[in-house]
């Protein structure tokens, strides 16, 4: 299986200020992907990034307000800008690895806007 | 994707093996059925998945019953820390979504 961290591993942020998180996984992968978990509720997919093209967002995420970067085969970034309260959450990366199709998730960025 | 459908809590005393069952009668012949657990506030982490056939690993068994409409996540021997958020997923192919219902919420008591 793939080990992955995120920094931070938690933030508090002000209201209208933006947080950018990164996910680092230690081999190659192709595909990453970026999921929302919001308090006391299930993850939902925000987007998928793969290397080399621009991110794929789910319906009710657009790329102002979650923009991606992957520069390369082992590192994404996920900047939540313009924060409100209503971004309070856990944001995870995941990748698709070792060797096979399952996806295996990061430790997750805790954030509480303010 | 199919969707799953699980009892949204289950207890389980110590030592005991835990059976989490799990609905997907719409499953389709080329889907996957994975097995995921969220400890409290962590990451979601893979247990097991399969196909047709029954699985086991180190962590639990997965018996998918013959016309894959259901399948039963079995953890032998639950300890407390086991205690956790179970997810059923189904999915087709390499580079799917994963779709998280609601899972069952496992408690392991002593």
């Amino acid at each position: 299986s793939a080990v992955i961290s995120q920094k931070p591993s938690r933030d508090i942020c002000q209201r209208g200020t933006s947080l950018t998180i990164q996910c680092q996984v230690d081999s190659q992968v192709t595909m990453m992907f970026w999921y929302r978990q919001q308090p006391g509720q299930s993850l939902t997919l925000i987007a998928t990034a793969n290397q080399g093209s621009e991110a794929t967002y789910e319906s009710g995420f657009v790329i102002d307000k979650f923009p991606i970067s992957r520069p390369n085969l082992t590192f994404s970034t996920l900047t939540v800008s313009n924060l409100s309260p209503e971004d309070s959450s856990i944001y995870l990366c995941s990748v698709e690895g070792g060797g096979g199709d399952t996806q295996y998730f990061g430790p997750g960025t805790r954030l509480t806007v303010l | 994707d199919a969707k799953t459908t699980q009892p949204p809590s289950m207890d389980c005393a110590e030592g005991r093996a835990a059976n989490l069952p799990c609905n997907h009668s719409t499953i389709s012949g080329n889907e996957y059925v994975y097995w995921y657990r969220q400890i409290h506030s962590q990451g979601p982490q893979y247990i097991i998945h399969g196909l047709k056939n029954n699985e086991t690993n180190e962590m639990a068994s997965l018996i998918i019953t013959e016309d894959r409409k259901s399948s039963t996540l079995i953890l032998p021997h639950a300890t407390l820390r086991d205690t956790a958020v179970y997810y059923c997923i189904v999915i087709e192919t390499s580079g799917s979504r994963l779709t998280f219902g609601e899972g069952t919420q496992l408690t392991v008591n002593p």
